[in-house]
């Protein structure tokens, strides 16, 4: 069955750029949506179809996919980016999977 | 105001049932398909099942297959996730979440706030 891996943290410091991975095979024949989950809180899409991003989401959210990595970008990171990320695909039709997650630490 | 809020969580030992409710508002909920995910305590997102009513879809997650069920109220739009011989590892907040009918790629664009069941004796 097809698997998603992230890491399961990345640090950054504050107005760096912080990259956060999805490794799958050849996830770039597969559309690539993007969670943020804050303690406590439900998800939040941040990007869809790659590199889409849904209306209020700030434009230092970006996304790519190619190959076997698909990557969210988050630019000039603030304090309130800390979250855990998903990444997630469909896995035929009607089958749908998430990536472990990864935890961004904001130093 | 779009929204999907589940109701119906709580503790259940081993083996017994429990019926979470996600109730759906603010949108043409015909034109979605109804997704539950659900997070156990600490980890990460795991997909659990599909119910969209127009070819009466179901789908599930294997760790589930046999012992969920999944159907819809049309009158009070409301999807319900029936769970039985529920386990252990089954602890976790239930969420539901909308994807558009026709798409077999989307983006689940809205959340609910999430119920929490747990199983234990």
């Amino acid at each position: 069955s097809y698997v998603l891996t992230q890491p399961p943290s990345v640090s950054v410091a504050p107005e760096k750029t912080a990259r956060i991975t999805c490794e799958g095979n050849n996830i770039g024949s597969k559309s690539v949506h993007w969670y943020q989950q804050k303690p406590g809180q439900a998800p939040v899409l941040v990007i869809y179809y790659d590199s889409d991003r849904p209306s209020g989401i700030p434009e230092r959210f970006s996304g790519s996919n190619s190959g076997n990595t698909a990557t969210l970008t988050i630019s000039r990171v603030e304090a309130g980016d800390e979250a855990d990320y998903y990444c997630q695909v469909w896995d035929g039709s009607n089958y749908v999977l998430f990536g472990g997650g990864t935890k961004l630490t904001v130093l | 105001q779009v929204q999907l809020v589940e109701s119906g969580g709580g503790g259940v030992q081993p083996g017994r049932s429990l019926r979470l409710s996600c109730a759906a508002s603010g949108f043409i909920f015909s034109s979605y398909a109804i997704h539950w995910v659900r997070q156990a305590p600490g980890k990460g997102l795991e997909w659990v099942a599909v119910f969209s009513r127009d070819g009466g879809t179901k789908f599930f997650a294997d760790s589930v297959k046999g012992r969920f069920t999944i159907y819809g109220d049309n009158s009070k739009n409301t999807i319900f996730l029936q769970m039985n011989s529920l386990r252990a590892e089954d602890t976790a907040v239930y969420y539901c979440t909308r994807v558009p009918l026709g798409t077999t790629n989307g983006a689940f664009d809205i959340w609910g706030q999430g119920t929490t069941v747990t199983v234990s004796s």
